[in-house]
């Protein structure tokens, strides 16, 4: 069974700083892996989205990684904004169509 | 805008009610989704439509019980709930396995 890790569950740092989330899954059989935010009160929002063979996407200020070999990815946000407060999920597709797993989230504050 | 439109956006019923979720796509997808998101627990994918057949059904209890017409639109019916169904119910709909799932801002479901 699959299972999707996020760490931290919280973060919180001033406004410029670089920074990193981390997705830890357990199956390297994966089919894709998706990064979300979630406002208070919404839906989520799509991402990135990195399919198995890729080992990297970008959008923005956004940058993810994908090592399946080692179960994990991470998401690096550049000169993080106020408006970047949110909490960021990773899921987790299984080569099983329609199976994804998503982890608990990282809350993300980025304080002016 | 969100492209994925959910009504209503708040529903209060009892146990022995019966109402029914909808969900409203308009960005021509041809997958759809229904998810439970529960408070301290991670997402979770609860019906899975391509082509507006059912195509994974993770386990969940028949007192639930989604339908299709469309590929536009997507129900879950609800009947007999219990209490520890009271979550935030979100659609999401995709135009296959490899793009982005985009998501409605939810129905948040609280049973009496």
């Amino acid at each position: 069974k699959q299972e999707v890790t996020q760490i931290p569950a919280a973060l919180s740092v001033p406004e410029g700083e670089n920074l990193v989330l981390n997705c830890s899954f357990t199956d390297s059989a994966i089919y894709n892996l998706q990064w979300f935010r979630q406002d208070p009160g919404k839906g989520l929002t799509s991402l990135l989205l990195i399919q198995s063979s890729q080992r990297e996407q970008t959008s923005g200020r956004l940058n993810a990684s994908l090592d399946k070999s080692s179960g994990r990815s991470t998401l690096y946000i550049a000169a993080s904004q106020p408006g970047d407060s949110a909490t960021y999920l990773c899921a987790v597709e299984d080569t099983n169509a329609g199976k994804s797993t998503f982890g608990d989230g990282t809350t993300l504050t980025v304080k002016p | 805008e969100t492209g994925v439109t959910q009504t209503p956006r708040h529903l209060v019923m009892g146990m022995t009610n019966k109402k029914s979720l909808k969900c409203e796509q308009h960005l021509g997808h041809n997958a759809m989704y229904w998810y439970k998101q529960s408070a301290k627990k991670p997402l979770e994918l609860m019906f899975v439509y391509s082509l507006e057949e059912r195509v994974e059904n993770n386990s969940v209890p028949s007192r639930f019980s989604p339908e299709c017409p469309n590929s536009s639109h997507l129900f879950l019916h609800l009947h007999t709930l219990q209490p520890e169904d009271s979550a935030l119910y979100l659609c999401a709909s995709s135009q296959g396995r490899d793009q982005p799932q985009h998501f409605g801002d939810g129905t948040r479901l609280s049973i009496l």
